[in-house]
């Protein structure tokens, strides 16, 4: 099953307000990591927070880890047309066979109005 | 910097047709590699992940293969596709408690 479900699953916001994602998980990780895919390409990484790690910021990004809520945010300020964009969260956990990789969820797509 | 090569960019191929995806790698030796699956509007499902020559991990029991000849090599296969093997077919490489590196992927088709 895939573990890392992002809400909402689609945000349209105007350019320079603030986008928030939030992304909730199952089991117990060893960190979680954000990506951001443009239409039609691979996954860009964004950033990474450990699970000892509460919040953890990267230019405009904004990251927060609630380990006990199993649950995280991505938070985007001054929002640019850029940023339109499809964002998943990826936490990193034992999967099948027992080795640890990340798990997608299905994304929060952002539509930045200009 | 490790930079990943996946060919071909778009894929057409009918039903019962056989499939080969390569990706390869440079900037980095003894890789951690992966082939992720994604169908439209959806997340990426992990179906294979290596971690040396040979060693091949299966996560989704399904109608591909994987195969791993050389370090930095890493190919994705089937003998027959189906309608529901279509989707976007993504390469990355990295190690569990670092960034993934993604290829630019493959998007297949099946007729």
């Amino acid at each position: 099953s895939q573990q890392g479900e992002e809400d909402p699953q689609a945000l349209s916001i105007q350019e320079g307000e603030n986008a928030t994602m939030n992304c909730s998980y199952k089991t117990s990780i060893n960190n979680l990591q954000w990506y951001r895919q443009n239409s039609g390409r691979g996954l860009v990484h964004l950033i990474l927070i450990r699970s000892n790690e509460r919040e953890k910021h990267s230019g405009r990004l904004r990251v927060t880890l609630d380990t006990s809520k199993k649950s995280s945010s991505l938070l985007i300020t001054a929002s640019r047309a850029a940023d339109t964009a499809s964002y998943f969260c990826a936490p990193l956990k034992r999967v099948g066979t027992g080795r640890r990789a990340l798990t997608f969820g299905s994304g929060t797509r952002l539509q930045v109005q200009p | 910097s490790q930079t990943i090569h996946q060919w071909p960019a778009t894929l057409v191929q009918p039903v019962g047709s056989p499939l080969s995806l390569e990706c390869t790698v440079e900037g980095t030796s003894n890789p951690n590699l992966y082939w992720y699956r994604q169908a439209a509007g959806r997340g990426l499902q992990l179906l294979f992940y290596s971690v040396g020559i040979g060693q091949i991990s299966s996560e989704v029991p399904q109608n591909l293969s994987a195969s791993r000849p050389q370090d930095r090599q890493f190919i994705l296969s089937s003998k027959k596709l189906l309608l529901s093997d279509s989707g976007f077919y993504l390469c990355a490489t990295g190690q569990p408690n670092s960034p993934l590196h993604f290829g630019n992927g493959t998007r297949l088709t099946v007729t």
